[in-house]
């Protein structure tokens, strides 16, 4: 079965530095990768995925993530990091080769302090 | 995400009422799930659903009962709701036509048992 760890609880960073938000995963086939953001009282929003191809992958609100797969890691980052990307992020991964059923991360709270 | 909307949005109740909780999709997409949320947990899968006669359980149906009214309507029913249900409910949806199944989720639900 699929799982995905997110090793921190909380990230804080101050803004303008760099954020990265870590995720490590566990699937038996290749990997359909998935970055969601959760505001306050809102649902979660997809930002980014990775299927194939280029491991860098460009998302939404200036996120990236990186695929590594010796690691089997899927970390999110962004260069410059604002006080409105404040939310909680959950990595997800789901088998390229099964249904549709994604498996969670816990979610990292990102504190960015002004 | 509007396409996806959860009623009630907000529930108190107490412990032995039965409760349900509704999600409608305008999105087209034919299968859809029910999370909870628990902090330091996640998101964990309590049913889905790949077409109006396909029901599946997840990780955590124990407790929980659904309906697949229609295509655009999924409910999630608490039969004699206990404080443990206390918790964030999301209903998300996706598209079975799209290789790499992103799924968008609604507002959620807050439902707090006492």
């Amino acid at each position: 079965a699929q799982s995905v760890a997110q090793p921190e609880d909380q990230v804080n960073v101050a803004e303008g530095n760099p954020l990265t938000v870590k995720c490590t995963y566990s699937v038996s086939g290749n990997p359909y990768l998935f970055w969601y953001v959760q505001y306050p009282n809102r649902g979660l929003q997809f930002l980014l995925k990775y299927i194939t191809g280029d491991n860098l992958v460009k998302g939404s609100y200036g996120f990236e993530a990186e695929f590594n797969k010796s690691q089997t890691s899927f970390h999110l980052k962004k260069p410059s990091a604002l006080v409105s990307d404040s939310a909680l992020y959950f990595c997800a991964v789901r088998d390229s080769g099964g249904n549709n059923r994604l498996a969670f991360g816990k979610g990292n709270q990102v504190v960015v302090i002004p | 995400d509007a396409d996806v909307t959860q009623t009630p949005r907000n529930r108190i109740t107490k412990t032995g009422k039965r409760i349900m909780l509704e999600c409608s999709q305008t999105k087209g997409h034919d299968r859809m799930y029910w999370y909870r949320q628990d902090p330091g947990l996640g998101l964990r899968l309590i049913y889905y659903s790949f077409d109006v006669k396909d029901i599946n359980k997840g990780e955590i149906s124990d407790g929980y009962s659904v309906s697949r009214q229609a295509q655009a309507k999924f409910s999630l029913s608490l039969e004699s709701a206990i404080p443990n249900q206390t918790a964030l409910y999301f209903c998300a949806t996706s598209d079975s036509s799209s290789q790499f199944g992103e799924q968008y989720f609604g507002p959620g639900t807050r439902l707090t048992v006492t």
